[in-house]
């Protein structure tokens, strides 16, 4: 089974700041995927950056960035220029084998003007 | 492209009623997965289909009932409805079980259970 851990129920930071959110996750697997989805008010869930566990490169998606330590377990986010729009709870989640995504219970992040 | 459609939007039910949601997908996944979401909490998966006449259970399928008949549809059944399974859900694809490729959600569904 895999577990995931987000440790910050609530974030906030001032527009054009860095942030970076936490998560921790455990698995037995060797191939593994690990993801930030976003979910603003309006509810959606929109896919923020992916990683693969294999590849030691950390992913980055234009303002955004990960932090994957794979011997840790540790795979944070970090948003740069923080923007208004960036206002939504933050998912980590992890695909195995298992052939499900298993979230975190979320990070709700809030961009002060 | 719709993408992933779920139907209704809300819904306010009963207890012991039944219902079923749809999902609907015209990016032709193979996969597909519905998902709960409660209060303080992540998605938790409920059912998943790996193809058509496909089904299987994930971390919390009880009290409910899935079909794939035909690939672009996924339906989530309640055949009578607690208290309990208040929440939201969501319906989502993906071409790829083993996170090659990410998940497609739905808008989500507000299902209230009186």
């Amino acid at each position: 089974a895999q577990t995931v851990t987000q440790s910050q129920p609530e974030m906030s930071v001032q527009e054009a700041e860095t942030v970076t959110l936490s998560c921790t996750y455990d698995t037995s697997e060797n191939n593994y995927y690990l993801f930030w989805y976003k979910q603003p008010p309006s509810r959606q869930m929109i896919l923020v950056i992916r990683q693969e566990a294999y590849k030691q490169q950390n992913a980055t998606e234009n303002r955004f960035s990960v932090n994957f330590q794979k011997a840790a377990k540790s795979f944070s986010l970090k948003i740069s220029d923080s923007q208004l729009g960036d206002t939504a709870m933050y998912f980590c989640a992890s695909s195995g084998s298992a052939r499900q995504l298993t979230f975190g219970s979320g990070t709700q992040l809030t961009v002060l003007p | 492209n719709a993408g992933v459609t779920q139907t209704p939007k809300f819904r306010v039910l009963k207890t012991g009623q039944s219902m079923t949601l749809l999902c609907a997908q015209d990016m032709n996944h193979e996969y597909m997965y519905w998902y709960r979401q409660d209060p303080g909490m992540g998605l938790r998966l409920i059912h998943y289909s790996v193809g058509e006449g496909t089904t299987a259970k994930g971390e919390v399928p009880d009290g409910y009932n899935v079909s794939r008949l035909k690939k672009q549809n996924f339906l989530l059944g309640l055949e009578s409805a607690a208290p309990s399974q208040t929440s939201v859900y969501f319906c989502a694809s993906s071409y790829a079980l083993r996170g090659r490729q990410p998940q497609h959600f739905g808008d989500g569904t507000r299902l209230s259970i009186l």
